[in-house]
């Protein structure tokens, strides 16, 4: 049982470079989320699913975009990428229970720079 | 819209004594909250977490949280520390309604050195 897997777990990127991160889990979580951790600011959400073909933007969602076609998989894509994009990246997934978040399982996360 | 505060950016214990972490919350309805521990270049473990009933649970590795609505507030306790809880640990709380029930909203974290 893998659980969240994200891959890569390390990027270098040029300013402008478009690139997808991945984000498959196989515990058949109906809820699937994207952070971004900065020093000082703990973890911030990026974008959310409650679903395959659902989406919604979450605190910090410019510059990024996802999409959910299936249960299992949840990619995040960063459109040109900016330094301001320079952080850790973590991608979550929950049970639905009776509406409610059961608690996310996270990814060990994708560190990205941005020169 | 929920948010969460904790109000110690680092805390240092001795091996052996106790640890209280605070976290207070803001959140106009029932709130469901959880506490996540960090280790340096993981991702996050889940703790425990409340959803109603009693409101001291129990959590992994030895973990325990109190809710007191009275104070918003769900603190994270330990009757005696290990070296090994030397993390990053983190509060979230998650809205009540099903409308946005899949979001959770983070504190900034508490740092927590143990001393030998």
């Amino acid at each position: 049982n893998a659980g969240v897997t994200q891959t890569p777990k390390f990027q270098v990127l040029k300013t402008g470079q478009s690139m997808t991160l991945q984000c498959a889990q196989d515990m058949n979580h109906e809820y699937m989320s994207w952070y971004r951790q900065d020093p000082g600011m703990g973890l911030r959400l990026i974008h959310y699913s409650v679903g395959a073909g659902i989406t919604d933007q979450g605190e910090v969602p410019n510059g990024y975009n996802v999409s959910r076609s299936t249960t299992e998989d949840f990619p995040l894509r960063l459109l040109s990428a900016a330094p301001s994009q320079t952080s850790v990246y973590f991608c979550a997934s929950s049970r639905k229970l009776l509406g409610l978040n059961y608690g996310y399982t996270f990814g060990s996360g994708t560190r990205l720079t941005v020169v | 819209a929920q948010s969460v505060t904790q109000p110690d950016i680092h805390i240092t214990v001795s091996e052996g004594a106790s640890l209280e972490l605070r976290c207070n919350y803001s959140y106009g309805a029932t709130p469901y909250l959880f506490w996540y521990v960090q280790s340096p270049g993981q991702g996050l473990q889940l703790l425990l977490k409340y959803f109603s009933g009693d409101t001291l649970v129990q959590g992994i590795k030895g973990f325990e949280a109190e809710f007191k609505r009275s104070q918003s507030s769900f603190n994270l306790r330990k009757p005696s520390v290990h070296w090994s809880d030397a993390a990053e640990y983190f509060c979230a709380v998650g809205a009540g309604n099903t409308g946005t029930a899949s979001k959770l909203t983070f504190g900034t974290g508490t740092r927590l050195q143990v001393t030998l």
